[in-house]
């Protein structure tokens, strides 16, 4: 099976830009996960989506929001960047996103605000 | 809630010497506990996983770890480091309820021949 894939990889914007990535997940998988990645906040939970519905929310305010489609492809969408949105994006698929289960990753969408 | 703690930023070790990454965690539930291995420009991999049964867990390319609940610790460990372990590592925990998992800060390890 394919792994979870991310695009685009590496992204340059501006302040106050807004900026769209997308993940598509493991064939069969249903959950799909984001996290945000930076040196001074470490991993943090952005969302979870199942089934086109957001299952689960993390701290975040409300420009960082996302979907998903029937395929289970999800987008994340980040509103009037600021210079702090800088960060590794991860996005992780699972079967029916139980806790127990394996988050698999993809390799990350790389976003720089300038 | 749910926290995790690794203790030390930074791991250095001697290639073949023994591997001890620390974590300890903190959740009101029973806990689902993970490590991660993540190599630069990539994204995480998983390594070992606990959610129930046998409390000493072995995962890919020679790592274990040992759930204590006592202790409230998860440390990872491996017997002889390789120059390829060299990478960051993060401890994680969830909980059945959802999948948002909780991030240690990660400890970066580092094999010098």
């Amino acid at each position: 099976k394919a792994g979870v894939t991310q695009t685009p990889r590496y992204l340059i914007k501006t302040r106050g830009q807004q900026v769209t990535l997308s993940c598509s997940p493991i064939s069969g998988h249903r959950s799909v996960s984001w996290y945000q990645q930076t040196p001074g906040q470490g991993l943090q939970f952005l969302f979870e989506y199942f089934s086109e519905t957001q299952r689960n929310k993390g701290n975040f305010p409300g420009r960082f929001s996302g979907r998903q489609f029937s395929n289970s492809r999800s987008e994340m969408n980040v509103s009037t960047l600021e210079l702090g949105d800088s960060a590794l994006y991860l996005c992780a698929s699972s079967s029916t996103g139980t806790g127990r289960e394996t988050q698999y990753f993809g390799p990350g969408t790389r976003l720089l605000v300038l | 809630a749910q926290s995790v703690t690794q203790l030390g930023s930074h791991v250095s070790v001697s290639e073949g010497a023994l591997v001890l990454l620390r974590c300890n965690y903190s959740s009101s539930v029973p806990p689902y506990l993970f490590w991660y291995v993540q190599y630069p420009n990539q994204g995480l991999q998983l390594l070992l996983k606990y959610t129930t049964g046998a409390t000493l867990v072995k995962g890919i390319n020679g790592f274990e770890a040992e759930f204590k609940k006592s202790e409230t610790s998860f440390h990872l460990t491996k017997p002889s480091a390789h120059m390829s372990d060299a990478a960051e590592y993060f401890c994680a925990v969830s909980a059945e309820a959802g999948t948002a998992l909780i991030f240690g800060k990660g400890t970066t390890l580092s094999v010098s021949s």
